[in-house]
């Protein structure tokens, strides 16, 4: 069946990197997404990356997939407090299609 | 920059009223979707919507919940007779033409008393 899996908690120092990791079962995903969620806020797009891909680099973001594991990181590079906000990873199998949503990660950034 | 809008932003009913959530997607987006969080949870599907019919609904999308696209700009979630488990945060969200990115709206906190 689908499903998404993440750790719940990640702490950091500023200025250090941080690794999100998710996990997905459905090897027929399509696209999969990194949504960050602020305090009492919507979910913010971060980046995606189509599935023949293994690695897309936007600024300070890394995100990197491993199709053989199903696995996807995302990485921030010099984590910032503003970094701080639940990350959430998602899968869809197509266009247009509905999101799977792992059960997001809190990521905490202490000065 | 475009986004999705949705109000009211928080809405409280008592149990068995009918609600309806409001949301305005980006405007020249083709799909439209809706989300709920309930609290401590994942964010779960609901429904898509595309080119006026929905395409796809999930198991918690029962006869009590309707979709529709009364306009060109806004698309609404119905709930008929609220139930205490309906309690969430609902999110919509809007594809622009090839599907692809989903943008969410803010949401909307409903409490069902």
């Amino acid at each position: 069946g689908e499903d998404v899996e993440q750790s719940l908690f990640l702490s950091v120092r500023e200025g250090d990197s941080s690794v999100i990791n998710c996990t997905y079962t459905d090897s027929s995903s399509t696209y999969l997404y990194w949504y960050k969620q602020e305090p009492g806020a919507g979910l913010q797009l971060l980046t995606y990356i189509f599935s023949n891909m293994d690695m897309k680099q936007d600024q300070r973001l890394t995100v990197l997939l491993n199709k053989k594991d199903k696995h996807l990181s995302l990485r921030i590079a010099d984590t910032q407090t503003g970094d701080s906000a639940i990350y959430f990873c998602a899968e869809s199998y197509n266009q247009g299609g509905k999101l799977i949503f792992g059960q997001g990660t809190e990521l905490s950034v202490k000065p | 920059e475009p986004e999705v809008t949705q109000t009211p932003s928080h809405q409280v009913t008592q149990m068995g009223q009918e609600v309806i959530l409001r949301c305005v997607p980006i405007s020249n987006h083709l799909y439209f979707y809706w989300y709920r969080q309930i609290l401590g949870q994942k964010v779960e599907f609901l429904v898509s919507f595309y080119n006026n019919e929905i395409s796809e609904k999930s198991e918690i999308f029962d006869d009590q919940f309707s979709v529709e696209r009364p306009d060109g700009s806004n698309f609404t979630l119905k709930i008929r007779s609220t139930k205490l488990e309906d309690s969430a945060m609902y999110f919509c969200a809007s594809s622009p033409p090839g599907g692809g990115e989903q943008f969410f709206g803010p949401g909307t906190r409903l409490t069902v008393l």
